[in-house]
């Protein structure tokens, strides 16, 4: 099993630019989340699914969409990016359970100049 | 509004040199309480998780602890493979959606 993988790795925008971040996992669990991570600042949720076609918004949730259309897959949208948005992302999955634990990629470092 | 906060920010030890971690906690009710480890450049690794006031576990080197308000993480003997970041996450009692509330974490360094 590969566990959770993220796409792609590093990434370098200018503002106003767009992409996606995909985020893939084979362990079959329901729950998927997106994060950022900043320096001093710990990981802060951005926006998280519970199941296919299901999306809520996080802590921090605003300039990002996202959407999960299949299972495995769940995807994070910058349309306008800011350089606000330089951050390491991490996304994590688990199963449904009350209190399963969450299991990480290896992160996608994104910076927008 | 639930915080979680860690101490101290930093920890350099000597290989050997036992030390405790501090996740101090204010939840509106505990689920459970996760520790991670986190090397650098990478994915955030999960260690343990805690439910209850009173219980303990262990892992190598590696015990974590669980009161009412704070979990302590001891590192005994530890060695340099011991370096990284200790992430320390609560889930309310009130979520069901598992979402985690994380603290800024403890950056171990163990010198040979």
């Amino acid at each position: 099993n590969a566990g959770v993988t993220q796409t792609p790795k590093f990434r370098v925008l200018k503002t106003g630019q767009s992409m996606t971040l995909l985020c893939a996992q084979d362990m079959n669990h329901e729950y998927m989340y997106w994060y950022r991570q900043d320096p001093g600042m710990g990981l802060r949720l951005i926006h998280y699914s519970v199941g296919e076609g299901t999306t809520a918004k996080g802590e921090v949730p605003d300039g990002y969409n996202v959407s999960r259309l299949k299972k495995q897959n769940f995807l994070l949208g910058l349309e306008s990016a800011a350089p606000s948005q330089t951050s390491v992302y991490f996304c994590a999955s688990r199963y449904r359970g009350l209190t399963d634990t969450q299991y990480f990629g290896p992160g996608t470092r994104l910076t927008v100049l | 509004e639930d915080q979680v906060t860690q101490s101290p920010e930093a920890l350099r030890l000597q290989e050997g040199e036992s030390s405790s971690l501090n996740c101090s906690y204010t939840v509106s009710g505990l689920r459970g309480l996760f520790w991670y480890r986190q090397d650098p450049g990478k994915g955030p690794e999960f260690l343990f998780t805690l439910y209850s006031a009173g219980e303990e576990k262990e892992k190598e080197r590696l015990k974590a602890t669980l009161t009412k308000k704070e979990s302590f993480l001891h590192i005994t003997a530890p060695k340099p493979e011991d370096s990284a970041t200790y992430l320390c996450a609560v889930q309310a009692r009130g979520d069901s959606w598992g979402k985690l509330q994380f603290g800024a974490g403890t950056q171990v360094v163990v010198t040979p």
